[in-house]
């Protein structure tokens, strides 16, 4: 199985909007709703934002966002934070208990 | 609170087993329907999971590793572990263990991770 593939960077002001995309295949990001997203600053763990595909777990703030269309899915961060500052990966169920993660993107509040 | 925690050498020898054990504090493994699993991160890179193991002891093995790949739990002690045999310089990593609702769930609680460097 192959990674996701994210793009390796984006940036927004504070403010602004900044959107991450996560493309994979039909066997992955499009065979199923299970697509989660996660932040990581740097030396921490991972953090769950987003699950099945735009859920978020008690906690999250509503700004993150997330939404799914074909084999690409999305995150949406809106009225970004300095906090908002790093990596984002997403990842997804790929059938046959399996899970893949994306590649990662560094989001760069400007 | 859930906490996980990881423990095992820092430094394993190429060719050698790669064991590492994850503590779940602040609640039972055997007490809910919950997914236990190891998931890896090389220096600078990206996430890679590596199999989880239901509390009943059912496995599941990314595919590309799963012939190396050996999880366990052990539920008296509250505590689930990895090994990972023939490792090399690729396999040096942070490993996280974490758990999860469902295999296609997301890993909602995360161990702290630890370091493992496989060199001579």
């Amino acid at each position: 199985q192959s990674a996701l593939t994210q793009p390796p960077s984006a940036s927004g002001s504070p403010g602004q909007s900044v959107t991450i995309s996560c493309t994979g295949t039909s066997s992955d990001v499009g065979g199923y709703y299970y697509v989660s997203w996660y932040q990581q600053h740097p030396g921490k763990a991972p953090k769950l934002m987003i699950y099945e595909v735009s859920k978020r777990p008690s906690g999250v703030p509503d700004r993150f966002s997330g939404s799914k269309s074909g084999n690409t899915a999305s995150l949406t961060v809106s009225g970004l934070q300095a906090e908002d500052e790093a990596d984002y990966y997403c990842s997804s169920y790929a059938g046959s208990n399996n899970y893949v993660f994306g590649t990662g993107t560094k989001v760069t509040v400007l | 609170q859930l906490q996980l925690q990881e423990s095992g050498p820092g430094l394993v020898k190429p060719s050698e087993t790669l064991s590492l054990t994850c503590t779940v504090s602040g609640g039972s493994i055997s007490s809910s329907y919950y997914y236990w699993g190891w998931i890896r991160q090389p220096p600078g890179k990206g996430l890679e999971w590596i199999g989880s193991i239901f509390y009943s002891g059912s496995t599941y093995y990314n595919p590309s590793l799963k012939s190396r790949v050996t999880i366990s739990v052990d539920t008296s002690k509250d505590q689930f572990s990895l090994k990972l045999s023939s490792v090399t310089a690729a396999d040096t990593a942070v490993y996280y263990c974490a758990r999860h609702g469902s295999m296609t769930s997301g890993f909602l609680s995360w161990g702290q991770g630890t370091l493992v460097t496989v060199s001579s």
